[in-house]
């Protein structure tokens, strides 16, 4: 089954205590992104990438960092969470054709920072 | 700057209602549009999308028809049901950014 899988799906931390939430598609899609989704903004793009070591900045990416050393793999990492980072976190891939086409999303990680 | 506004919710309607969810949307040049679908406790889906102007996405009973002259893309559905209840984001991409750019999402609750 195509599909964009993330883990964990729901996480409480602490200020200052490093994590990282995995995201890996089985569609070999070279596109993919991080969203966050908070209350009254919608989702925010946080950071893309475009290719294996291919990643860019999006809106938001003050506070993460990301990597890409394979094609299917796309972890988010919070070096020093907040609790202004709490929020619903979304990955997405995209088939050839970048992000103008369908975006695929995995079921979301849920972040509580305290 | 690109951006996407969409109508304040919860729109409430009761089952075999007509439904329309405003989306209006700022944008350069000539954007794809699209809805995206987020049933609870899941991840977005494609609903469905429009990439040129008067184009006219369709799926599941829902359209969309791309107005650039308005700028806008509603969303709309005859007969909704139960099971529609759900967020709905409206969304564009413009050429040459890598990023979808989203509404703040509008949520419909269905009753029997």
């Amino acid at each position: 089954e195509a599909q964009v899988t993330q883990n964990p799906r729901y996480l409480i931390t602490v200020t200052g205590k490093k994590l990282t939430v995995t995201c890996s598609q089985n569609m070999n899609h070279e596109y993919m992104s991080w969203y966050r989704q908070d209350p009254g903004l919608g989702l925010r793009q946080i950071y893309y990438s475009m290719n294996v070591e291919v990643t860019d900045k999006g809106d938001v990416p003050e506070g993460y960092k990301v990597s890409r050393k394979e094609k299917r793999n796309f972890p988010l990492i919070l070096e020093s969470p907040s609790p202004n980072q709490t929020s619903l976190y979304f990955c997405a891939s995209s088939p050839p054709g970048g992000f103008y086409e369908t975006q695929y999303f995995g079921p979301g990680t849920r972040l509580l920072v305290l | 700057g690109n951006s996407v506004t969409q109508m304040e919710g919860p729109v409430t309607l009761s089952e075999e209602a007509f439904l329309t969810i405003n989306c209006t949307y700022t944008a350069t040049g000539y954007p794809s549009l699209f809805w995206y679908v987020q049933y609870p406790g899941e991840g977005l889906q494609l609903l469905l999308k429009a990439t040129k102007a008067d184009d006219k996405g369709s799926n599941k009973g829902f359209e969309a028809t791309y107005r650039k002259e308005t700028t806008s893309f509603h969303l709309e559905k005859g007969s909704v049901q139960v099971s529609d209840s759900a967020v709905y984001f409206c969304a564009l991409i413009n050429t040459g950014f890598q990023k979808l750019v989203f509404g703040t999402g509008t949520r419909l609750l269905v009753s029997p």
